[in-house]
C-alpha cells in the first residue's frame, strides 16, 4: 500500500523567509505523482505544485519548489519569499499513474509571522 | 467560468439517519471524485465517478454509495449514519478518468456533523 508521511504537523515561518515542507512516501511503483496541495481557512483544496516521477528535473512554479529524491522516496517543498496569504495546511499527495486513489499526508500547518 | 461547487455547505444529522451530498464540477470536466478528510487529517479517497458509472472506489463500506447524472453532477449518499462519518467531504473533478494525468479541481467541501 501506498504511505504519505509528513513529519512536521506545524511549521513557522517569517514574512519574506524561506521554509521548507518535509514529505515522505512509500511505494513499489516506478510511475506514479506527487503533488503538494494547499489547504486555506476556505476549505478548498489548491494545488501548489506536482511533480511527475520519471522527470528528474525538479518542478517549479513561481516562489514554489520541490526537491524530488526518487531513491529516498522523498519530496519536500520549498517557499521563497513567504507570504501571509500562503499560511494554510499543506498537504502532500500521491497518486499511481493510471489510478484514480489519490493519497494524502496528515498535513503540516503553515504559520507565516509578519 | 465557474469552479466545482458542492452544496450544502454545512449539515448536521443524527445517527441512523441517511445523508445526500452533491456536487457540480467545473466546467468541462467528466469525472468527479469524493474525499472524507476527518479533523485533523489529509483527505482520503472513496470513490470516482465516470461516464455515470463507479469507476474506483476506496476502502470505505457499502453505507457510501454515489451517483453521476447525465450533466456529470454527482451525489454523494451516506446510509446509517455512524459518529465516525463526521467529516468535511470534498468533491474533486477532472477531465477524462483514465488520462495518465489529470489535474483535480476541488471544491468546498460539505461540513457534516453526525450527533
Amino acid at each position: 500500500a501506498q504511505t504519505v508521511t509528513q513529519s512536521q504537523p506545524e511549521m513557522s515561518v517569517q514574512e519574506a523567509e524561506t521554509v521548507t515542507l518535509s514529505c515522505t512516501y512509500d511505494t513499489s511503483e516506478s510511475d506514479y505523482y506527487l503533488f503538494w496541495y494547499k489547504q486555506p481557512p476556505s476549505r478548498q483544496m489548491i494545488l501548489v505544485i506536482r511533480q511527475e516521477a520519471y522527470k528528474q528535473q525538479n518542478a517549479t512554479e513561481n516562489r514554489f519548489s520541490v526537491n524530488f529524491q526518487k531513491a529516498a522516496k522523498s519530496f519536500s517543498l520549498k517557499i521563497s519569499d513567504s507570504q501571509l496569504g500562503d499560511a494554510a495546511m499543506y498537504f502532500c499527495a500521491y497518486r499511481r499513474s493510471g489510478n484514480n486513489d489519490m493519497r494524502f499526508g496528515a498535513g503540516t500547518r503553515l504559520t507565516v509571522k509578519p | 467560468d465557474a469552479g466545482v461547487t458542492q452544496s450544502p455547505t454545512h449539515l448536521i444529522k443524527t445517527r441512523g439517519q441517511q445523508v445526500t451530498l452533491r456536487c457540480s464540477p467545473k466546467s468541462g470536466h467528466d469525472t468527479v471524485s469524493w474525499y472524507q478528510q476527518a479533523l485533523g487529517q489529509g483527505p482520503q479517497f472513496i470513490f470516482q465517478y465516470y461516464e455515470e458509472e463507479e469507476r474506483q472506489r476506496g476502502n470505505f463500506p457499502d453505507r457510501f454509495s454515489g451517483h453521476q447524472f447525465p450533466n456529470y453532477s454527482s451525489e454523494l449518499n451516506v446510509n446509517a449514519l455512524l459518529l465516525g462519518d463526521s467529516a468535511l467531504y470534498l468533491c474533486a473533478s477532472s477531465l477524462v478518468a483514465t488520462s495518465s494525468y489529470n489535474e483535480q479541481f476541488f471544491g468546498p467541501g460539505t461540513r457534516l456533523t453526525v450527533l
